[in-house]
C-alpha cells in the first residue's frame, strides 16, 4: 500500500517568512493532492498535481511535483495568519480517481506575529 | 457552490449504542467517502461508494457499516460504539465529471464515546 510522509510534522514561522512543508510517497504518485484544514473543520482543496515537474500557484501559495512524481512541496511566500492550519498531502493510489485518498499525517502550520 | 453536509458537529454516545453518521452532498456526485481522523495517525478510509447500495471497505472497515439508499446521502454506522471508536469523522464526495476529482469535505462529526 501507498505510504505518504509529510515533513516538517509542525512548524513555528513568524509572519511575513516563507515555508516549505514536503511530501514524500513511498510508490509514484498518479496524483497528489493538498488540502488545508483548520483545527476542528473540514479540508479545503488547495491544488492537485499529476504530471513530472508540473508546479501550480494559487495566490502565495506554490505546489510541486519532482519529475520522479515521488515527492512534492508546498512553499507558501510571505506568510500570513491566514495560513495557520493543518496541511495534509493526499495521494490517489489507484489513478481512477474514485477511490478514496491515501492521507500524510499533516503538518501543522503555526504562524506567530 | 458544493456542499457537504454532515448531520452533528458534535456528538456524545455511550458504549455499546448504535450510532449513525449521516452526510449529504448537494452537487448529484457518483462517489462518497467516509474518513476518520486521529492525532498521530492522519485520515484513514473506512468506506466508500461509487454508486447507490454499492460500497468497498476502505482501510480500517471494522467496527462499522454503510448505507447509500440515495445518490446524496451516505450513511456511517456503528453497530455498537467503543471507546476506541472516539475520532472526528469526515465525509467527502467527488465525481468523475468534476475535473481532477477533487475531493469535497464535510466539516466533520467529533464523536466522542463515553
Amino acid at each position: 500500500s501507498q505510504e505518504l510522509e509529510q515533513s516538517p510534522q509542525s512548524l513555528i514561522v513568524q509572519e511575513g517568512k516563507n515555508l516549505t512543508i514536503n511530501c514524500t510517497s513511498s510508490k509514484t504518485l498518479y496524483g497528489l493532492y493538498w488540502y488545508k484544514q483548520k483545527y476542528g473543520e473540514g479540508l479545503i482543496f488547495l491544488m492537485m498535481l499529476q504530471k513530472g515537474g508540473e508546479e501550480k500557484s494559487h495566490e502565495k501559495i506554490t505546489a510541486k511535483l519532482d519529475e520522479k512524481k515521488q515527492q512534492s512541496s508546498l512553499h507558501i511566500t510571505a506568510s500570513q495568519p491566514s495560513h495557520a492550519g493543518i496541511y495534509l498531502c493526499g495521494a490517489d493510489p489507484t489513478g481512477g480517481g474514485a477511490d478514496g485518498l491515501t492521507f500524510g499525517k499533516g503538518t501543522h502550520l503555526i504562524i506567530q506575529p | 457552490d458544493v456542499k457537504v453536509t454532515q448531520s452533528s458537529r458534535y456528538l456524545v454516545k455511550r458504549t455499546g449504542e448504535k450510532v449513525f453518521l449521516e452526510c449529504v452532498q448537494d452537487m448529484d456526485h457518483e462517489n462518497m467517502f467516509w474518513y476518520r481522523q486521529d492525532p498521530g495517525l492522519g485520515l484513514r478510509l473506512i468506506y466508500f461508494s461509487y454508486d447507490v447500495k454499492m460500497k468497498e471497505k476502505g482501510d480500517i472497515p471494522e467496527g462499522y457499516s454503510v448505507s447509500r439508499e440515495k445518490k446524496e446521502r451516505f450513511s456511517l454506522i456503528l453497530e455498537s460504539a467503543s471507546t476506541n471508536q472516539t475520532s472526528m469523522y469526515l465525509c467527502a464526495s467527488s465525481s468523475p465529471r468534476v475535473f481532477l476529482y477533487e475531493q469535497y469535505f464535510g466539516p466533520g462529526t467529533r464523536l466522542t464515546v463515553t
